[in-house]
């Protein structure tokens, strides 16, 4: 597609519920990211895949967390057992390599987790 | 990674020219400066992103000095439509890390 999709746009769970909080990237980005962004932070950096593997989940909270790129396209976050502190705007970013360029990441607009 | 620090927020009326300032004492040499914009309900853009001197496009200019301490993001002649939060973002790869980011305020 034109752009980065995510879905839903908005989840509301009941706590200790799981969720999957699905990306669909610019087709043709090997680079895929997940970050999580709270009210008047900047996006806190989660994942990171480089075709079908995670390169980097060193921003992955807990065991709770989980993410799949199995096919290097489409990326699924899980989040297991979910916690009101998990309730946040989840973004996914893409980009045709890791390396810096010109072009730097194209955002999703978010999904908007509500865990009550 | 290195570290950047910039304003919490700033002010302008329309038509300013508005110049926002990060500080990145510990930029590595393979390290490339990028901005982002970020309007409420959305994901990041990006805006612009150098390594030295001056890099100019459609939205912005970027100011790099010889030393790459620090970056100047300048946007001519603002409008209401840039009150957004403006991430300064220092790092080799495009997996970088985001501050707090700088909210600009563009008054009537």
């Amino acid at each position: 597609g034109a752009g980065v999709s995510q879905t839903p746009s908005n989840k509301v769970t009941e706590k200790g519920k799981y969720v999957e909080l699905r990306c669909d990237p610019i087709s043709g980005h090997t680079a895929l990211y997940w970050y999580r962004q709270s009210l008047g932070q900047g996006p806190e950096f989660l994942i990171y895949f480089q075709g079908t593997g995670a390169a980097d989940d060193s921003g992955l909270p807990n065991d709770r967390f989980f993410a799949v790129r199995p096919e290097g396209s489409v990326s699924t976050l899980k989040i297991q057992r979910t916690e009101r502190g998990d309730s946040a705007v989840y973004l996914c970013a893409s980009s045709l390599t890791r390396t810096a360029s010109n072009y730097g990441y194209t955002f999703g607009s978010g999904t908007r987790l509500t865990v009550v | 990674l290195a570290k950047t620090t910039q304003p919490i927020s700033m002010d302008s009326y329309e038509g300013q020219e508005v110049n926002i300032t990060c500080s990145h004492n510990n930029i590595a040499t393979n390290d490339y400066i990028t901005w982002y914009q970020q309007f409420p309900s959305q994901g990041p853009r990006f805006i612009i992103q150098g390594y030295k001197t001056k890099v100019t496009n459609e939205v912005a200019s970027l100011f790099i000095p010889a030393d790459r301490k620090s970056s100047t993001l300048s946007l001519p002649r603002v409008s209401l439509s840039d009150t957004a939060v403006y991430y300064c973002l220092v790092g080799e790869s495009n997996d970088m890390r985001f501050g707090a980011g700088t909210r600009l305020t563009v008054k009537p």
